[in-house]
């Protein structure tokens, strides 16, 4: 299975901010890499797919990059409304397993 | 756009069967995967397996001796069925489509279904 390292664990920040978090994988994913947030009580929802394309109705201020085993989630000018945990998800091979999570404070 | 909604036990004893049902409502199954996904109280995420639309199925290796996921066509709904559940089974167990060319990820969730495992 390929595992996966998100850091830090939690931060938190001040509306305006620009934060970023990683995800490393054991193993390369070429770019098949997800970012999901998720709020108390929801169901996640998709922000990122193969590392860096914008799934529709997502706000630019959020941004992915990366390749191989290194990518991060960038989010620009923080918005309270960014208050969640945040996932990223290997696309590359089953199980297709997710990062333990970052929770963002604003 | 399409809406997953799912339904299934929520209240188990040691050992017996969980059962869940996924039904899809204005979208085909056609070109998709569809998946199972858990999050145990206040922890991650973690995958349990899929099913495409031709019926083939993948799961998780740490699950795949208790683990079915069934398709029904006729009726746009998928199933997941977990045998000889445990606590460790006690999770919010979401159903979701998997869009998977040129890539692989989760484009819409059901609702999610809080499943205790209680003596």
């Amino acid at each position: 299975d390929i595992q996966m390292t998100q850091s830090p664990s939690s931060l938190s920040a001040s509306a305006g901010d620009r934060v970023s978090i990683t995800c490393r994988t054991s193993q390369s994913v070429s770019r098949y890499l997800n970012w999901y947030q998720q709020k108390p009580g929801k169901a996640p929802e998709l922000l990122i797919y193969v590392a860096s394309s914008l799934q529709r109705g997502v706000p630019s201020r959020f941004s992915g990059s990366g390749s191989g085993t290194d990518f991060t989630l960038t989010i620009n000018s923080l918005q309270p409304e960014d208050s969640a945990t945040y996932y990223c998800q290997q696309g590359y091979s089953n199980p297709r397993t997710f990062g333990q999570g970052t929770k963002v404070e604003v | 756009q399409v809406q997953l909604q799912q339904w299934g036990s929520g209240l188990l004893k040691p050992s017996e069967t969980l059962s869940l049902t996924c039904a899809v409502y204005g979208g085909s199954f056609s070109g998709y995967f569809w998946s199972w996904i858990r999050q145990p109280p206040g922890k991650g995420l973690e995958w349990i397996g899929e099913i495409n639309y031709k019926g083939i199925t993948n799961y998780n290796s740490s699950l795949k001796s208790r683990v079915a996921i069934s398709l029904d066509t006729a009726n746009t709904q998928f199933s997941l069925n977990l045998s000889s559940v445990t606590a460790a089974d006690t999770a919010v167990y979401y159903c979701a489509r998997i869009f998977a060319y040129e890539g692989y990820w989760v484009d819409s969730w059901g609702q999610g279904t809080l499943v205790t495992v209680s003596s």
